[in-house]
C-alpha cells in the first residue's frame, strides 16, 4: 500500500464547469503522476510533477492543469470540462517495489462529464 | 518517442494452464524498463514485474515471468497455472530510463479470462 487517496471517486458533473480531482500521498515522494484511462488507449499521461511547484505536461495535457503546492498533493483540474474528459483519472507516485523503480496508482477517479 | 503494442484485446485460458500474453515496443533509447500491470475489474493498478533493458536473465516474479526478447523488441508476459482470480486486464508499459520524470507509456491492454 502507498498511502495513495483520490477524492472523489466518482463524479458527474456538466460541460463547461470546472472540476478537481485530488490526489493525496502520505508517504514523501517527490514524483506524482496523473493518467486518464479509455478504452482502446491504456493509460495516458496528462501531467507530473517532480517537486512543490515543480510540474511538466505530458502526452494529453490541453484542457488540463495542474498545481502542487505542498509534497503530499497533487491537483488536477479541468477548467471547462467538455465530453471528451469524460474518463477514468489515475494518480500515481514514483516508488520502490522490491528494489525496481516503479510507479504505484491510486485508486482512480470515474469523471463524467454531461 | 515510445509505443507499447498490445495485439490481443481479449485471450481465454483454461484454469491451471499457462497463457502468454503479447507486448511489443519501439523506441531509439538504448536504456529502458518494461512492465507489466494488472488491473481486476475493481479498477486498481497492481505492479507485476520488470525487466530492464540491460538485464540478461529474464524477469520472473512467483507465477508471471517475462518473455524478453531484445532483438525483436518484444516483451511478454507468461502467466503459468492460472487461477480465476487471474481474470483482468493486463497492460504491458515502459519507461524511458534516461529522462529524470521517467513516466511510463502503456498499450491498449489485454482482457484475460480465465475459465473454470
Amino acid at each position: 500500500d502507498a498511502g495513495i487517496t483520490q477524492s472523489p471517486r466518482h463524479k458527474v458533473t456538466e460541460t463547461g464547469t470546472p472540476v478537481t480531482l485530488r490526489c493525496h500521498q502520505t508517504e514523501n515522494h517527490r514524483y506524482m503522476y496523473w493518467y486518464r484511462q479509455d478504452p482502446g488507449h491504456g493509460l495516458r499521461l496528462i501531467h507530473y510533477s517532480y517537486g512543490v511547484k515543480d510540474t511538466d505536461k505530458g502526452e494529453v495535457s490541453d484542457g488540463y492543469s495542474v498545481s502542487r503546492s505542498k509534497t503530499e498533493d497533487f491537483l488536477l483540474t479541468l477548467e471547462s470540462a467538455t465530453s471528451s474528459q469524460t474518463s477514468v483519472y489515475f494518480c500515481a507516485i514514483r516508488g520502490l517495489a522490491g528494489g525496481t523503480d516503479t510507479q504505484y496508482f491510486g485508486p482512480g477517479t470515474r469523471l463524467t462529464v454531461l | 518517442a515510445q509505443k507499447i503494442t498490445q495485439t490481443q484485446p481479449g485471450m481465454f485460458v483454461q484454469e491451471k494452464e499457462a497463457v502468454t500474453l503479447d507486448c511489443t515496443y519501439d523506441t531509439s533509447d538504448q536504456s529502458y524498463g518494461l512492465f507489466w500491470y494488472k488491473q481486476p475489474s475493481s479498477g486498481e493498478m497492481i505492479f507485476l514485474i520488470y525487466q530492464g533493458s540491460y538485464d540478461e536473465q529474464n524477469a520472473t516474479e512467483g507465477r508471471y515471468s517475462l518473455n524478453f526478447q531484445k532483438a525483436r523488441k518484444s516483451a511478454n508476459l507468461v502467466i503459468s497455472a492460472s487461477q480465476l482470480g487471474d481474470s483482468a486486464m493486463y497492460f504491458c508499459a515502459m519507461r524511458d530510463l534516461s529522462g529524470s520524470a521517467r513516466q511510463l507509456t502503456f498499450g491498449s491492454g489485454t482482457q484475460l479470462t480465465v475459465l473454470p
